[in-house]
């Protein structure tokens, strides 16, 4: 069975500091893997996803994340944290990408300090 | 706008009185799945479907009902909701594909069973 690991529940961050959060999968073939961004009283949106090719993807609002497969690990990362991107963070890892597969970390909240 | 709308955003009820939470993509998409986020669990999978008429259980389906009658529907369904089912709920839909396919997330539905 697929899984996903987020070690870290919360994590502070200056803001104009780099920020990196860890997510390791577990999943017997080839993951999509995905990272969600869930700000207060808000939906998920899609930063980025990752299924073949180049293993360092960009996503939106300036964030990038980097598969290692030998590491089981998809890391997203941003060089300088901004007030606004204060929210949960969630990995998630699936067969198909789609809405029937996801299967999420349980996240990590992400806190700006000024 | 591509866009899941759920509906309602906010209910409180009680416990045993039968309620349906409605879940419309105007994307013409093939998959569409529920969840359910809890502090500290992240978000697990209630039901999923991947057509009209086809639908199967995810990690957490007791006490769920859903149907799929028309492809841009995928209502939710809690015949005696009880306490434990207090949660933010997200309905996501997507379409399969040979590459990764992302999944659109609702805004959520928070509900409070007293």
């Amino acid at each position: 069975a697929q899984s996903v690991t987020q070690p870290d529940i919360h994590i502070t961050v200056s803001e104009g500091a780099s920020l990196e959060l860890r997510c390791n999968y577990s999943y017997g073939a080839t993951p999509y893997l995905f990272w969600y961004v869930q700000s207060p009283g808000q939906g998920l949106q899609l930063l980025l996803k990752y299924f073949s090719g180049d293993t360092l993807v960009q996503g939106i609002k300036g964030f990038e994340a980097e598969f290692k497969r030998s590491q089981s690990s998809f890391n997203l990362r941003k060089p300088s944290v901004h007030w606004s991107d204060a929210a949960e963070y969630f990995c998630a890892v699936g067969a198909g990408g789609g809405a029937d597969g996801l299967t999420f970390g349980k996240g990590t909240h992400l806190i700006i300090q000024p | 706008e591509a866009q899941v709308t759920q509906n309602p955003r906010y209910l409180i009820t009680v416990t045993g009185k039968k309620l349906t939470v409605t879940c419309s993509q105007n994307m013409n998409h093939e998959y569409m799945s529920w969840y359910r986020q809890d502090p500290g669990l992240g978000l697990r999978q209630i039901y999923y479907s991947m057509n009209v008429e086809v639908t199967d259980k995810g990690d957490v389906p007791e006490g769920y009902k859903v149907s799929r009658k028309e492809k841009r529907n995928f209502p939710l369904i809690l015949e005696s909701p009880s306490p434990n089912q207090t949660s933010l709920y997200f309905c996501a839909s997507s379409q399969p594909g040979d590459r990764v396919t992302e999944a659109f997330f609702g805004q959520g539905t928070r509900l409070t069973v007293v």
